[in-house]
C-alpha cells in the first residue's frame, strides 16, 4: 500500500518560513492536499491540488509537489500558526484509499 | 453558512453497536460525496469511508470493512456512520467530512468542509 511519510515536527522562529514535506513514491503525479488542525478543532482546508488555496487562507501559506516529496510552506509564521499540519492523498486501484500522512507538529519558537 | 454537525457519539461496550448521524446545511447536499475520518486520541487522521452523491456507491478502509456501514438520506440533507461489533481500536473522535468538487466520486478530491466530530469510545 502507499505511504507518505511526515516529519513529526517542525520548529520555526516567529517571522521565518517554516517548510514541512511529505514523502511518497513518486509523489509528484499525485495530488496532494493539506489541513491545519489546531488543539481541539477540525481540520481545516489549507491547500488543494498541490497549491491552490481556498477562499479565506492568506498567501502565506503555500505548497508545492515535485519528484518524491509535496511541500508547504509557510512564509513569515505567526504564533497562531502553531498547529498540526496533515497531507492527504489517494490512491485507488481496484478500491479507493485516501491516505493521510502522520502529521506535522509546527512549533512556534 | 455551510455547516455539517455530527451527533451519536458517547461510551458503548465493545461487540456493541451505535449509530453516528451528520446534518449538513448551507450547500446541495446531494450533490456532493462525503466521507467519515476518525482521530483516535493523540493520533493523526484516519479516512473511514466514502459515499458517492447520491448513495450508489461506498468504499470502506481495509480497518473497518465489514463492520462500519456509511449511508445517506439525501430528503433530509443527512450523513450516517452505522458502527457494529465496535472494538476498543475504534474509540476516536469521527468526523463528517464533505468532497470539495460536486458530483466526483474518489477523484483525488480535497476535503473542504469538516463538522466539529463526535466522540466514540469503545471500553468496557
Amino acid at each position: 500500500s502507499y505511504v507518505v511519510t511526515q516529519p513529526p515536527s517542525v520548529s520555526v522562529a516567529p517571522g521565518e518560513t517554516a517548510r514541512i514535506t511529505c514523502g511518497g513514491n513518486n509523489i509528484g503525479s499525485k495530488s496532494v492536499h493539506w489541513y491545519q488542525q489546531k488543539p481541539g478543532q477540525a481540520p481545516v482546508l489549507l491547500i488543494y491540488d498541490d497549491s491552490d488555496r481556498p477562499s479565506g487562507i492568506p498567501e502565506r501559506f503555500s505548497g508545492s509537489n515535485s519528484g518524491n516529496t509535496a511541500t508547504l510552506t509557510i512564509s513569515r509564521v505567526e504564533a497562531g500558526d502553531e498547529a498540526d499540519y496533515y497531507c492527504h492523498v489517494w490512491n485507488n486501484g481496484r478500491d479507493i484509499h485516501v491516505i493521510f500522512g502522520g502529521g506535522t507538529k509546527l512549533t512556534v519558537l | 453558512q455551510v455547516q455539517l454537525v455530527e451527533s451519536g457519539g458517547g461510551v458503548v461496550q465493545p461487540g456493541r453497536s451505535l449509530r453516528l448521524s451528520c446534518a449538513a446545511s448551507g450547500f446541495s447536499f446531494s450533490n456532493y460525496a462525503m466521507h467519515w475520518v476518525r482521530q483516535a486520541p493523540g493520533k493523526g487522521l484516519e479516512w473511514v469511508a466514502i459515499i458517492s452523491y447520491n448513495g450508489d456507491n461506498t468504499n470502506y478502509a481495509d480497518s473497518v470493512k465489514g463492520r462500519l456501514t456509511i449511508s445517506r438520506d439525501n430528503s433530509k440533507n443527512t450523513l450516517f456512520l452505522h458502527m457494529n461489533s465496535l472494538r476498543a481500536e475504534d474509540t476516536a473522535v469521527y468526523y463528517c467530512v464533505k468532497d470539495r468538487p460536486a458530483y466526483t466520486y474518489g477523484d483525488d478530491d480535497a476535503f473542504d468542509v469538516w463538522g466539529q466530530g463526535t466522540k466514540v469510545t469503545v471500553a468496557a
